[in-house]
Order: structure tokens, then sequence, then C-alpha cells
């Protein structure tokens, strides 16, 4: 497996500011993904960032609203900005190791609360 | 894109007894995983099991790839195993598509 870790854990923030969430792995990944889970909801995927390319958003994200950076094999960040209480979630993100499978390992998440 | 659905989308359970959550998804898949979240929101990996059997302890999982299904056994059940259990599906492009979970209650 890999220990994947996020900072902060959880945050309240007030509306109209901007966080920025960090996703720190202890190998080198190709592949890292941002999940979205509003309050007793599922996970929706909200984009893939691979290193060395721009993130690929999902249906319904946008880059203005997510934008993500991945500077290298084991960091990325995603920044939620101009936060309105719709964004109130928990935002988890995960990697897949590069051993040929497709299994996906998750961080702890990051509690957002927006008031 | 693929359709996941999970059942039954509640259930109660006295500690000792067995269950069984369904997954049923709607094309071919790569990756089929099963997680159990936390109180604390920490999603744990339980099986990576696109296909056959696999037993860890107590839990169990079967994916009938050919029928697009997958079963997750929780045996003797204890408290600690309460929680959200979620099916995850990755179809082709290395994007996991998440059933809407069971929620396990297990009472003392």
């Amino acid at each position: 497996s890999a220990v994947i870790s996020q900072k902060p854990s959880r945050d309240i923030c007030q509306r109209g500011t901007s966080l920025t969430i960090q996703c720190q792995v202890d190998s080198q990944v190709t592949m890292m993904f941002w999940y979205r889970q509003q309050p007793g909801q599922s996970l929706t995927l909200i984009a893939t960032a691979n290193q060395g390319s721009e993130a690929t958003y999902e249906s319904g994200f946008v880059i203005d609203k997510f934008p993500i950076s991945r500077p290298n094999l084991t960091f990325s960040t995603l920044t939620v900005s101009n936060m309105s209480p719709e964004d109130s979630s928990i935002y988890l993100c995960s990697v897949e190791l590069d051993r040929g499978t497709y299994e996906q390992y998750f961080g702890p998440g990051t509690r957002l609360t927006v008031t | 894109g693929i359709q996941v659905e999970q059942s039954p989308p509640d259930l109660i359970l006295q500690e000792g007894a067995n269950s069984t959550l369904r997954c049923n998804f709607s094309d071919s898949v790569n990756n089929l995983q099963w997680f159990h979240q936390n109180p604390w929101g920490q999603l744990i990996n339980l099986f990576y099991i696109p296909s056959g059997t696999k037993q860890n302890g107590r839990l169990s999982a079967t994916t009938v790839a050919t029928e697009r299904y997958s079963l997750l056994y929780i045996s003797s059940s204890q408290t600690t195993d309460s929680g959200v259990y979620f099916c995850a599906v990755d179809g082709s492009n290395y994007k996991l598509t998440f059933g809407k979970g069971t929620l396990l209650t297990v009472n003392p």
C-alpha cells in the first residue's frame, strides 16, 4: 500500500475565500486523483492529476473553481476557490501505485466547512 | 458512463450476525474495489477484486465479472464493522465510479 497524508485535516472557512489542500505520498506515483464527498453522499471524481500535464476535469468541475497543481511525483494540491456553503464537503486525494494494477489508495481526507 | 448500484442501502445487525452486501455494475471493469468508510471519513481498502474470490479474516468478497456483480460477506459482525461500505469500479479509464454505499450499523 502507500502512506498518504493530507493537510489540513479539517478547516472552517468563510464564504468568498479560498483553501488549498495538500496531498503527499510516500512513494512516486504517476496517477493522482481528487474526489469530493458532499454530506451524506458518495464520492465523486473532481479531476485526474498526472505529473507533467494539466489536470483533467470531470463534467461539472472547472479549473477556475478547483485549480490543481502536480509539481512532482509525490505531491499535489487542490484549491477550492471563492467558496460557498455548497462547497462544504470532504475532499480526498487518491493514488494508483505504479504496480500494473488499477487499485487506488485514499488519503484521510480534508473536512471543509464553509460558513 | 458506467453505473454502480449497491444494495441494501441500510442494514442493521446484532453483533455476531452475518451479512451480504451486493454491488451491480453496468459494464465490464478493469478494477473493482470495496471500501469501508469509518466514522472519521477515512476510506479503508478492503478488497481489490475485479474477478474471483478473496478472503481476509471475517470478510470475503466474490466478483462474477461475466454477470457484472460483486458480493461482500461479513461474518460474525462486530460493532467496529459499523460504517459505510462502498463499491467502486473503473471501466477503462482509471477513474473510479462509486456506488451510493451501504450504511451498516452493528448493535451490541
